[in-house]
């Protein structure tokens, strides 16, 4: 699997976007872009992926540059339970290989 | 979909003594994974089964460290003679696996001290 380098921690402001980069600049051709969070406490939740076009769901939306050696996740309007560890990995098939991804806080 | 579950969610342990986890993945899931994780880490990757095959096993898996799935549905980690360094939240995952992506679901964990 790719490695993936992510900042160690971020702030956001309640109710603004959370813009969480990554970069994955030894991803191959057939390798997806994921992100999970962990809140205190809980195992891994799942958010979104992609391989090489943009992704939105309920959660969040997945911007993946055209080279494809970097991506965003983003929280449109950032909540205080947002505030978790989020996890960036690359990978597509078997175990998923976590790093020590990055911690947002979310500040009233 | 009851989610994933793990059992116990805390266990107190004195070193030497056994342990053993259950968890009970999600039920049409073919893939069950365990992983640990301390204090201010990701998840690190034990062992993973498709059905009930092992078919990865981490280095940081000793000897001491076995895991079953035996009708591939639920799955247990033992860990025998337990050391302070096995301290640690071991999570279980379960999922899908498709031709070219999966994505995990995780419980809740089990977190081990060992006095």
């Amino acid at each position: 699997d790719a490695k993936t380098t992510q900042p160690t921690s971020m702030d956001c402001a309640e109710g603004r976007a959370a813009n969480l980069p990554c970069n994955h600049s030894t991803i191959s051709g057939n390798e997806y872009v994921y992100w999970y969070r962990q809140i205190h406490s809980q195992g891994p939740q799942y958010i979104i992926h992609g391989l090489k076009n943009n992704e939105t769901n309920e959660m969040a939306s997945l911007i993946i540059t055209e080279d494809r050696k970097s991506s965003t996740l983003i929280l449109p309007h950032a909540t205080l339970r947002d505030t978790a560890v989020y996890y960036c990995i690359v990978g597509g098939y078997q175990k998923v290989t976590f790093g020590i991804g990055t911690k947002l806080q979310v500040i009233p | 979909d009851t989610g994933v579950s793990q059992n116990p969610r805390h266990k107190i342990t004195k070193r030497g003594q056994n342990v053993t986890f259950r968890c009970d993945p999600i039920s049409e899931h073919n893939r069950l994974y365990w992983y640990r994780q301390t204090l201010g880490q990701g998840p690190e990757f034990l062992t993973y089964f498709q059905n009930e095959a092992q078919l990865e096993k981490s280095r940081l898996l000793s000897d001491r460290f076995s895991a079953e799935r035996p009708k591939g549905s639920f799955s247990t980690l033992e860990i025998q003679r337990t050391e302070q360094g096995d301290s640690a939240m071991y999570l279980c995952a379960s999922s899908l696996a498709a031709a070219t992506n999966e994505k995990l679901f995780f419980g809740s964990g089990t977190q081990l001290s060992v006095l």
